[in-house]
C-alpha cells in the first residue's frame, strides 16, 4: 500500500535560517504530493501541491519538487520565521476514483527569535 | 464564508456512551472525509463520502457509524464510546477530488473518553 515516511521531530530553527523538511512515498502509479500545515490548536491547510514528476509547488516562501527518481517531496523555505513555527505534513493521493489521500506522522517545527 | 465548521471543539464521554460529532461545509464540495489524528501516527481515515447517499469505510472504520443525507453535512456517530476513541478528530472536505484539490480542514473536535 501508500506510505509516507517524514523525518523526525522536533526540528528547531533560529529565525532566518534554512529551512528543509524530508519527505520520501512509497505508491504505485503516479500520486500527487501534498505538504499540510497544522498551526496550535487548528485544524491542517494546504501549503502546496504538485501533481506530476519534476513540478514545483510554491506558497508563502515554501518550495517542494516532486522528485520520481528518488521519491521524495522535501519542503524548503530559505529564510523562516517565527510564526512558520507548526506541524508540516506530508502527503499523497492515489490517481482515479475516490483519490484516497495518505498522510506522514507530521514534523513539528519550532523556530526561536 | 464559513468553510468546514465542527462541533464540539472538545467532549468528554463515559466508557459506552454515545454521541454524534458534527461537520458541515458551506462550499458545495462533493468530498467529504472524517480523519482521527493521533501522537506518532499522523491522520487516519475512518469514513469518506463522494456525495449524498454516498458513503464507505477508510482504514479505521470500527466504532463509528456516518450518513451523508446532505452536500452539507457529514456527521460522526460512536456507538458506545471506548478509551481507545480518545483522539482529535477533524472533517475536511474537497471539491472534486482531493487528489487534485486539496482538502479543507475544521478546527478539529477533541474527544476523551473516561
Amino acid at each position: 500500500g501508500n506510505s509516507v515516511t517524514q523525518m523526525e521531530g522536533p526540528v528547531t530553527l533560529s529565525e532566518e535560517a534554512f529551512l528543509t523538511i524530508n519527505c520520501t512515498y512509497t505508491a504505485t502509479g503516479y500520486p500527487s504530493l501534498f505538504w499540510y500545515v497544522q498551526y496550535p490548536g487548528e485544524g491542517l491547510q494546504l501549503l502546496l501541491k504538485a501533481t506530476k514528476a519534476d513540478d514545483k509547488g510554491s506558497n508563502k516562501g515554501f518550495e517542494a519538487t516532486y522528485r520520481k527518481e528518488t521519491t521524495s517531496f522535501h519542503l524548503e523555505k530559505g529564510s523562516v520565521q517565527v510564526s512558520d513555527s507548526a506541524v508540516y505534513f506530508c502527503a499523497l493521493s492515489d490517481q482515479g476514483g475516490y483519490q484516497k489521500v495518505t498522510f506522514g506522522t507530521g514534523t513539528k517545527l519550532q523556530v526561536i527569535p | 464564508n464559513a468553510g468546514v465548521t465542527q462541533t464540539p471543539k472538545f467532549q468528554v464521554l463515559k466508557t459506552g456512551q454515545s454521541m454524534t460529532l458534527q461537520c458541515a461545509q458551506d462550499m458545495n464540495h462533493e468530498y467529504m472525509s472524517w480523519y482521527r489524528q493521533d501522537p506518532g501516527m499522523g491522520l487516519r481515515l475512518i469514513h469518506y463520502s463522494v456525495g449524498a447517499g454516498i458513503t464507505d469505510q477508510g482504514e479505521v472504520p470500527n466504532g463509528y457509524n456516518v450518513s451523508r443525507s446532505t452536500t452539507e453535512d457529514f456527521p460522526l456517530r460512536l456507538l458506545s464510546a471506548a478509551p481507545s476513541q480518545t483522539s482529535v478528530y477533524f472533517c475536511a472536505s474537497s471539491f472534486r477530488d482531493p487528489g487534485g484539490y486539496g482538502y479543507t480542514f475544521g478546527s478539529g473536535t477533541r474527544l476523551t473518553v473516561v
